[in-house]
């Protein structure tokens, strides 16, 4: 079993729509969690990191953790074609500095 | 401020030739990262270095060597490429346990 998962996609949306996108993770001991944005040919950045269960907002985005169901989510409110980009769920593993990231979901966004 | 530095930005190896990608960071953080990324496999560590001195392996270590020459410094070598090891290397390196800063990525290609 991988250790996150995440649809590939590529998820379509119009522009001005709301994008989810979801990630799973299977180590129960995770404690942090990061979304990352990846645009071709370029390295990730960073664009929300969440800890704590619940909701996270910032901008257009927000992140939401359910621990218990281990499963992190990143919706982008009013999509822009700028958002047109990989984006990669990232997992903090328990024991040590070790990150795992999930193979990524790419977002197109029509104009 | 230049972040974190990675050279080369592309090479090409022939099978059996060995060399080593260079990343620096001046940050001052303390834990550095290599990275491969393939295409549909997401981001995959190969070793990290979680403070001057210390490193440790990742998830695919084999056919690497790192050295984490002092704070800001943290090399990778081939030692005997092969062409699966054709990727998109990245470096990273991270303030405490939060947020990763990504190089501009090395393409290697091995043929």
């Amino acid at each position: 079993q991988k250790e996150v998962e995440q649809n590939s996609g590529p998820l379509s949306v119009p522009e001005g729509a709301i994008a989810s996108l979801n990630c799973t993770y299977s180590d129960r001991g995770s404690q942090s969690f990061f979304w990352y944005r990846q645009y071709s040919g370029k390295s990730p950045e960073l664009i929300m990191s969440i800890y704590s269960n619940g909701d996270k907002e910032d901008g257009r985005f927000t992140a939401q953790l359910n621990k218990a169901s281990q499963y992190v989510s990143l919706l982008i409110r009013d999509s822009q074609p700028s958002d047109s980009a990989t984006y990669l769920c990232a997992v903090n593993i328990r024991y040590g500095q070790n990150f795992v990231f999930g193979p990524g979901t790419r977002l197109s966004v029509l104009p | 401020n230049a972040g974190v530095t990675q050279t080369p930005k592309f090479q090409v190896l022939k099978t059996g030739q060995s060399m080593t990608l260079q990343c620096a960071q001046d940050m001052n953080h303390n834990s550095m990262y290599w990275y491969r990324q393939d295409p549909g496999m997401g981001l995959r560590l190969i070793y990290y270095s979680a403070s001057e001195g210390t490193t440790d392996k990742g998830e695919v270590p084999n056919g690497y060597n790192v050295s984490r020459l002092n704070k800001r410094e943290f090399s990778l070598r081939l030692e005997s490429a092969a062409p699966s090891q054709t990727s998109v290397y990245f470096c990273a390196s991270m303030r405490g346990l939060n947020e990763q800063y990504f190089g501009p990525g090395t393409r290697l290609t091995v043929t």
